[in-house]
């Protein structure tokens, strides 16, 4: 069973661009979760898609967005880059919101963006 | 204060060692705890969920004190290959997120 996929691996822009991260989930997951983890700053939660929809949103500016597919497959989109915004992105998927799920996520193995 | 809080590290051991790590959460509503290991520049991955009860995976065990809100990580025989940073995971109610410690960094040397 193929895991969760990221694209690309590594990113690299320049302040004021926009950067579009993409994420696959596990065949049969419906949700997928983004999280930042910059240096020092340990993972923080983004936002959390399901069937479709925003369910969550992380303590982030709207310049971070994204979008669930018909798919599941979803984007995680930042506008107008900051130096601030480096760190590795990192995409989980679990079951949709009417299964239990109390275990811990899978991740994809993340894009390392790097705004210079 | 954070709402996930770990040992600062680092910790150095020799191969064989036990080591413990531990962590506090804030949140009483916090109902699900796991501990991930992250090798430099990797994903976090999933090591074990942590149960009230306690358990165990081979070297490896967890403990929950939820009177205390705090959670422990023992590693046992310790080998070079568990040498990498481990965190504290805390899901608090039904909004599927996770809340992470800054991790405790571990150090097996020969």
């Amino acid at each position: 069973e193929a895991g969760v996929t990221q694209s690309p691996t590594h990113l690299i822009k320049t302040r004021g661009q926009q950067a579009t991260l993409r994420c696959s989930p596990i065949s049969g997951h419906t949700s997928v979760y983004w999280y930042q983890q910059a240096l020092g700053l340990g993972l923080q939660f983004l936002l959390w898609y399901d069937e479709g929809e925003e369910r969550n949103r992380g303590n982030f500016p709207p310049r971070f967005s994204g979008r669930q597919f018909p798919n599941y497959s979803s984007e995680l989109n930042v506008n107008a880059l900051e130096l601030e915004d480096s760190a590795l992105y990192l995409c989980a998927s679990s079951p949709g919101t009417g299964v239990f799920t109390d275990y811990g996520y899978t991740f994809g193995s993340g894009t390392r963006l790097t705004v210079v | 204060r954070k709402e996930v809080e770990q040992d600062p590290g680092p910790f150095n051991v020799p191969e064989g060692a036990t080591v413990a790590f531990n962590c506090t959460y804030s949140n009483s509503a916090s109902q699900s705890f796991f501990w991930y290991r992250q090798d430099c520049r990797k994903e976090p991955k999933l090591l074990m969920s942590v149960y009230s009860s306690g358990n165990e995976d081979g070297r490896f065990t967890a403990q929950l004190n939820r009177a205390s809100q705090y959670i422990s990580l023992l590693i046992r025989d310790s080998k070079l290959s568990d040498s990498a940073t481990y965190l504290c995971v805390v899901k608090v109610g039904n909004n599927r997120k996770l809340i992470w410690g800054l991790g405790t960094s571990l150090a097996v040397n020969p």
